[in-house]
């Protein structure tokens, strides 16, 4: 158990929906990072937030946005979503130490019909 | 972009042999770490290497960092079925606080 905990394990909706997935990292980690992970493209990073800010950007599309609430934990809203959305969302936390080391949550597993 | 090429992409074995996967890219990394994914979970860091020349060993396994730290290596001496898993490499640079992962060496250990 990495400590990081992410709801909902899954999430089936349709195509043009909203939906939020929610994150809570390790305790006393500031940092919170948003991956997708498909079958044809890997561990893509997302987005990443350091105690409520957003720190860095990287592939991640115009209908999706994510935020830090004051308890550290972070949402990633996903909307008018496509089949192609269809992936596993992972959660990450780190203590913003030098080498970055990261612990990830079990993922969010989304289907989009 | 940074690009962080795995290989092999697939590897199947049988229990008790040793396998090495490689992890190169054109690019110089500050640090590099390796996780384990196993089905339906998320990675699982098992190391992080950060001199040029640098070897590790946890039980089984041992990286390496290139000199150059463009490269790293993961041995597994007797692999064992619970050693199945995708195997990702994941790069960070000085300047960046986001981790560029690799393409992912998925390993299979049979009977």
């Amino acid at each position: 158990d990495s400590g990081v905990t992410q709801t909902p394990k899954h999430l089936i909706t349709a195509t043009g929906q909203r939906v939020t997935l929610r994150c809570s990292p390790r305790s006393g980690d500031l940092s919170v990072y948003w991956y997708q992970q498909s079958l044809d493209q890997g561990l893509q990073f997302l987005i990443q937030y350091y105690n409520g800010e957003e720190r860095a950007k990287g592939n991640i599309l115009e209908r999706f946005s994510a935020q830090q609430f004051p308890d550290l934990h972070s949402e990633l809203n996903l909307s008018s979503l496509e089949l192609g959305d269809s992936a596993l969302y992972f959660c990450a936390s780190s203590d913003g130490g030098s080498d970055n080391e990261q612990f990830f949550g079990p993922g969010t597993r989304l289907t989009v019909l | 972009t940074q690009l962080l090429e795995q290989s092999p992409q697939f590897l199947s074995i049988q229990e008790g042999e040793n396998l090495t996967v490689y992890c190169n890219s054109s690019s110089v990394f500050s640090s590099l770490q390796w996780y384990r994914q196993e089905p339906g979970e998320g990675p699982v860091l098992l190391v992080t290497v950060v001199t040029g020349g640098e070897v590790k060993k946890l039980k089984r396994l041992t990286f390496q960092f290139g000199d150059a730290r463009k490269d790293s290596s993961l041995h597994i001496t007797a692999a064992q079925p619970g050693d199945t898993g995708l195997y990702l490499c994941a790069g960070l640079t000085g300047t960046a606080s986001k981790l560029t992962f690799g393409t992912g060496t998925r390993l299979q250990v049979t009977l």
